[in-house]
């Protein structure tokens, strides 16, 4: 059955380096979606994408937060400078439609 | 804002006891509801889902209903296993993209 994959499973990172996560979709979804959930809180929408570009996203998401899809397979967060507060699960999901997400096993990021 | 409320955990049963998460929600409109769980080690799986009011969506012997009357969706059980162990997640999606979620449900079943 085909599955959203994530890498790494855990990234250990300092404060204010750069990090990339990544995420390969089901082959033929079309919409992208990153979401996270710090320890013992909700799970926060992030960012949704669509035909190559950012189709919704939140509060959360600022100017330290981008995504791409570099090559029609991965789908890729970057956050530019990393914070504490950035320590979280971070889950990528993907979906043939709007109603029907499915869900990466997610990446542990802890910022030291 | 649209938000998810969930019943804390961990809640604990011995296996075949009838299980109940509660989930209650708040929105503008009528959203479509969901039930994720998560496994240990595992991403979120989509359990179940419903649409619109008096949907119910069924799976693996789960079971919600969208009951607009009391804004909630319920999952319900009735003989739950040990590989039912699990976190289990209300959301909520409204006209955009974005699934709300609930804080999540430890279930834990012993023999």
């Amino acid at each position: 059955e085909p599955e959203v994959t994530q890498t790494p499973s855990h990234q250990v990172t300092q404060m204010g380096q750069e990090v990339i996560l990544r995420c390969v979709p089901i082959s033929n979804h079309l919409y992208f979606y990153w979401y996270r959930q710090i320890l013992g809180q909700k799970v926060e929408f992030l960012v949704s994408f669509y035909n190559n570009e950012i189709s919704e996203k939140s509060e959360i998401f600022d100017d330290q937060f981008s995504v791409e899809r570099p090559d029609g397979s991965n789908f890729t967060l970057k956050i530019r400078s990393t914070k504490l507060e950035d320590s979280a699960m971070y889950f990528c999901a993907s979906s043939v439609v709007r109603n029907e997400q499915f869900f990466g096993p997610g990446t542990r990021l802890t910022v030291l | 804002g649209n938000s998810v409320t969930q019943m804390e955990g961990p809640v604990t049963l011995s296996e075949e006891a009838f299980l109940t998460i509660n989930c209650t929600y708040t929105a503008t409109g009528y959203p479509s509801l969901f039930w994720y769980v998560q496994y240990p080690g595992e991403g979120l799986q989509l359990l179940l889902k419903a649409t619109k009011a008096d949907d119910k969506g069924s799976n693996k012997g789960f079971e919600a209903t969208y009951r607009k009357e009391t804004t909630s969706f319920h999952l319900e059980k009735g003989s739950v296993q040990v590989s039912d162990s699990a976190v289990y997640f209300c959301a909520s999606r409204g006209n955009t993209d974005k699934l709300i979620f609930g804080t999540g449900t430890r279930l834990q079943v012993f023999p």
